[in-house]
Parts: C-alpha cells; structure tokens; sequence
C-alpha cells in the first residue's frame, strides 16, 4: 500500500519561505507524477504543481514565481518551497501521487495533509 | 484555466436514496474528469476517474458520466458513511483545477 506523509513546520512568519517534504513509502518516484495540493477554507483545493520522476515540473500560473517543487535527498521523497508567504497561503499542504494515463493522472494516493498557518 | 462548477453547493438526503451531483467544465475536457470524497480531517479520497471509472475497492453504488463539459456523480442507495463532501477535478491539463465541493447531509 502506497503512502505518503507531509512534514515541516506548522507556522511560518509572513515574507518567509515555506519548505515541506513528502515521504512515499512502499514505491518510489519512478514512473509516475506527484502533486502538491493545498486547501483552505476560503479557496477550496488548490493544485500547486507536479513534479515528474524525471524533474520536470509545472506549477500552477497563480503561484508562478514563488513555488519551487524538487526532487528530494533519497528517490522516496520530494519537496515544496514556497516563498514570500502572506496570510492567504495558510492552508492544508497535501502531497499526492498521479495514477498512470490508463487512470488518467488521477490522485490516487494522497497524504494526511500538514496545516501550516503563517501568523507573525 | 479551465473552471469546474459543481451543483448543488449542498444537499440533504436519508440513507438509502439516490441522490445525483453535477459537474460543469468551462471547456471540454473529453472525459478526464475525477470525483472525490473528503471526510473531517481526512484528504479527498479518489472515487472515480475517466469520468464513469471505479477506482479500485469503491462501492458499485457509486457511479459516473459524462463527457465534454457536462459530469454527473451518483449514489445509489445511499449509506450513513457516504455523508461527506464530494468535488470533480479535471486532469486535462495543467492547471487541474477542483470544483467547489458538494456537502452531502444527512436529512
């Protein structure tokens, strides 16, 4: 069974920079794409972007700029930054992985989710 | 970006009814169109994917349609655990965007 699991810290201070890793046990990133989504009350979920085993990335246009998604330190693992935090990006961060194409790159296995709150 | 509207924002419903949620995409998408289910504190949880495709272990009561613009979720006799909050997302192209959620309630 595939899982995954979110870390880093819960409250950042605005103007800061937001690094959070994903941990995927029982497979690695080979073969497939991996997303980071978040979600907050008042902007429901939200893709952020995707990584491909590969390193290939794309982001969503409205956090152009400030999202940086990579390939972390062992093959299990990927990480977010986000920089330049208002109160608006305080949310629920999910890592999820995609399904093949016969799935059609649907999320197939999400994280518990880690709520980071940025307060000063 | 292609937008997603989902219909209603919320719904009451007794177990065992059927009880129909709708999708509407901004642009075609053929049939790359998901549905999820959220609980509290829970992550979405992948229901159906290419539009009318069970994903693995999710009840035959539920099921899919649709393609182009126009997405329907259904439950069919509908069971206490089934109360939650359900949302599409197209997996066209980037940006894959979500709709805005079905609260599904317990009448």
């Amino acid at each position: 069974q595939v899982q995954l699991k979110e870390s880093g810290p819960g409250l950042v201070k605005p103007s800061e920079t937001l690094s959070l890793n994903c941990t995927v046990s029982s497979d690695s990133l080979s073969g497939h794409y991996w997303s980071w989504i978040r979600q907050s009350p008042g902007k429901g979920l939200e893709w952020i972007g995707y990584l491909y085993y590969t390193g290939i990335t794309d982001y969503n246009p409205s956090l152009k700029g400030r999202v940086t998604i990579s390939v972390g330190t062992s093959n299990n693992q990927f990480s977010l930054k986000l920089t330049s935090l208002t109160a608006a990006d305080t949310a629920v961060y999910y890592c999820a992985r995609h399904g093949t194409n016969k799935q059609y790159w649907s999320l197939d296995y999400w994280g518990q989710g880690t709520l980071v709150s940025v307060s000063s | 970006d292609i937008q997603m509207t989902q219909s209603p924002s919320s719904l009451s419903a007794s177990v065992g009814d059927r009880v129909t949620i709708t999708c509407r995409a901004s642009q075609t998408i053929s049939d790359y169109l998901c549905w999820y289910q959220q609980k509290p504190g829970k992550p979405p949880n992948l229901l159906i994917y290419a539009a009318s495709n069970l994903h693995s272990g999710v009840p035959s009561r539920f099921s899919g349609s649709g393609s182009g613009t126009d997405f329907t979720l259904t439950i069919n006799n509908l069971q206490p655990e089934d109360f939650a909050v359900y949302y599409c997302q197209h997996s066209y192209r980037a940006p894959y965007t979500f709709g805005q959620g079905t609260r599904l309630e317990m009448k």
